[in-house]
């Protein structure tokens, strides 16, 4: 089956540098890549995605990136913020009304 | 997006003893999922709810620990029977709406402790 792996674990940046959060999948039929972000004592939220026919998707200060060829793909937070300091989960899915498999997640911290 | 509610929020239950957990959607949904969510931990899934038929659970999960039905397509629940503090954990409920093209949104979750 599907396994997501996510690097680093943890993550502390400076406000307004960026931060960098990658993940690797195994299996090559994946091709939907969901970020969650998940503060403290709350439910996962869904900030953004990509599809495989995409290689990068962009939302104000966030954006993703993804290689198939080397199954990546990576999420980009630039200007950080303090709200920004959360834990956030990388996943894969392969279609649509299919299970989606999730990474063991970041946690980032934002010092203001 | 659809509105999702689980019932209870948290509860805390002594060893053997069995709890249902609830998830209300307030539109019908094509899939619902259950995740458990051990402290510190990414999202494990337990199982895909299907509507009208038997679960479809992940490894490491089975049928008698965690009953789930899912009579319509906007309700579910889990069962976590026969508890032990190793079930201490948060469970949630996710959805994908019709359309929704593969895009999951969670409940808030049930927090469960185990004495």
């Amino acid at each position: 089956g599907e396994n997501v792996e996510q690097h680093p674990s943890t993550l502390s940046v400076q406000e307004g540098d960026s931060a960098v959060i990658k993940c690797t999948y195994s299996d090559s039929a994946s091709n939907y890549f969901p970020w969650y972000k998940q503060e403290l004592g709350k439910r996962p939220q869904l900030i953004i995605d990509i599809r495989s026919n995409v290689g990068e998707k962009k939302d104000q200060r966030i954006a993703v990136t993804l290689n198939k060829t080397a199954k990546h793909f990576s999420l980009h937070i630039t200007e950080t913020q303090p709200e920004d300091s959360a834990v956030y989960f990388c996943a894969a899915s392969k279609t649509s009304y299919d299970k989606v498999i999730f990474g063991p997640g970041t946690s980032l911290s934002v010092i203001p | 997006s659809a509105v999702i509610s689980q019932k209870p929020s948290r509860d805390i239950c002594q060893r053997g003893t069995s709890l249902t957990i609830q998830c209300q959607v307030d539109s019908q949904v094509t899939m619902m999922f259950w995740y458990r969510q051990q402290p510190g931990q990414s999202l494990t899934l337990i199982a895909t709810a299907n509507q009208g038929s038997e679960a479809t659970y992940e490894s490491g999960f089975v049928i008698d620990k965690f009953p789930i039905s899912r009579p319509n397509l906007t309700f579910s629940t889990l069962t976590v029977s026969n508890m032990s503090p190793e079930d201490s954990s948060i469970y949630l409920c996710s959805v994908e709406e019709v359309g929704a093209n593969n895009e999951q949104f969670f409940g808030p979750g049930t927090r469960l402790t185990v004495l």
